[in-house]
C-alpha cells in the first residue's frame, strides 16, 4: 500500500514565524511531489510542485525534497493568520493517480 | 482562464437514489480525476480519465462510475446511494496525467 504520512497537527506558530510542514512517502518510484492548501469548507489549492532533489522557492514558500530519505517539506516564512489552513502533501509516480496525505492543520496565532 | 467547474455545488439525495455529478476541466486539459473527501478518510481517489478512457481506478465499489466526453468534460455517477456516500466530491484536471492537478470547487453530496 503506497502511503503518504503527515502529522495531523495542529501546528501552531506565531505570526511572523517560520512554519515547517513535513511529509514522508513510501513509494520510492514517486517522481512528482505537490503541496496543496485547503481552507475549511473549500477545495484544495495547488501552492507548490517539486520534481527534483533540493529546494524550490516561490515567494514565502519553499518546498524541499529528499528522495533518498523519501521526505518532502514545506516552509512558510513570515507566517500570516491567512496561512491558517490544512496543508496536503501529494505524491505521484509517473501517470498514476495522486496519493494524498491526511494533511497538517496549521494555525498562525496573531 | 477559467478554472475547473463542478456542478452542482450542493446536492441532497435520499438513500437508494442515484446521482450524477459534472466536471468541466480547464481548457486544454485532457486528464480528469475524481476524489472523495470525508473527515474520516481524507482524500480518496475514485478514477481518472484521459482522452475518454479510464486510465486509473481507485478502490471503490462498482456503484461509482464515470465517463469522459470528447470535449474532456467528465461525469461521475453513484447508484443506490448509501448514507456513507455523503462527502465532498472533487474533480481535478491536468494537462496530462502526470502534470500538476487543479481542483474544482467540489460538489457536496448529502445522503439522507
Amino acid at each position: 500500500q503506497k502511503e503518504v504520512e503527515q502529522n495531523s497537527g495542529p501546528l501552531s506558530v506565531p505570526e511572523g514565524a517560520i512554519a515547517s510542514l513535513n511529509c514522508t512517502y513510501s513509494d520510492r518510484g514517486s517522481q512528482s511531489f505537490f503541496w496543496y492548501r485547503q481552507y475549511s469548507g473549500k477545495s484544495p489549492e495547488l501552492i507548490m510542485s517539486i520534481y527534483s532533489n533540493g529546494d524550490k522557492e516561490d515567494g514565502r514558500f519553499t518546498a524541499q525534497l529528499n528522495k533518498a530519505s523519501q521526505y518532502v517539506s514545506l516552509l512558510i516564512r513570515d507566517s500570516q493568520p491567512s496561512d491558517s489552513a490544512t496543508y496536503l502533501c501529494a505524491v505521484r509516480e509517473g501517470r498514476r493517480a495522486l496519493t494524498f496525505g491526511s494533511g497538517t492543520r496549521l494555525q498562525v496565532q496573531p | 482562464k477559467a478554472g475547473v467547474t463542478q456542478t452542482p455545488r450542493y446536492l441532497i439525495k435520499t438513500r437508494g437514489q442515484q446521482v450524477t455529478l459534472s466536471c468541466s476541466p480547464i481548457s486544454g486539459h485532457r486528464s480528469v480525476s475524481w476524489y472523495q473527501q470525508t473527515p474520516g478518510q481524507g482524500l480518496q481517489f475514485l478514477f481518472e480519465y484521459f482522452s475518454e478512457t479510464q486510465r486509473n481506478k481507485g478502490n471503490f465499489p462498482g456503484r461509482f462510475s464515470g465517463r469522459q466526453f470528447s470535449n474532456s468534460r467528465s461525469e461521475m455517477n453513484v447508484s443506490t446511494l448509501e448514507l456513507g456516500d455523503s462527502a465532498l466530491y472533487l474533480c481535478a484536471s491536468s494537462l496530462t496525467g502526470s502534470a500538476e492537478a487543479f481542483f474544482g470547487q467540489g460538489t457536496r453530496l448529502t445522503v439522507v
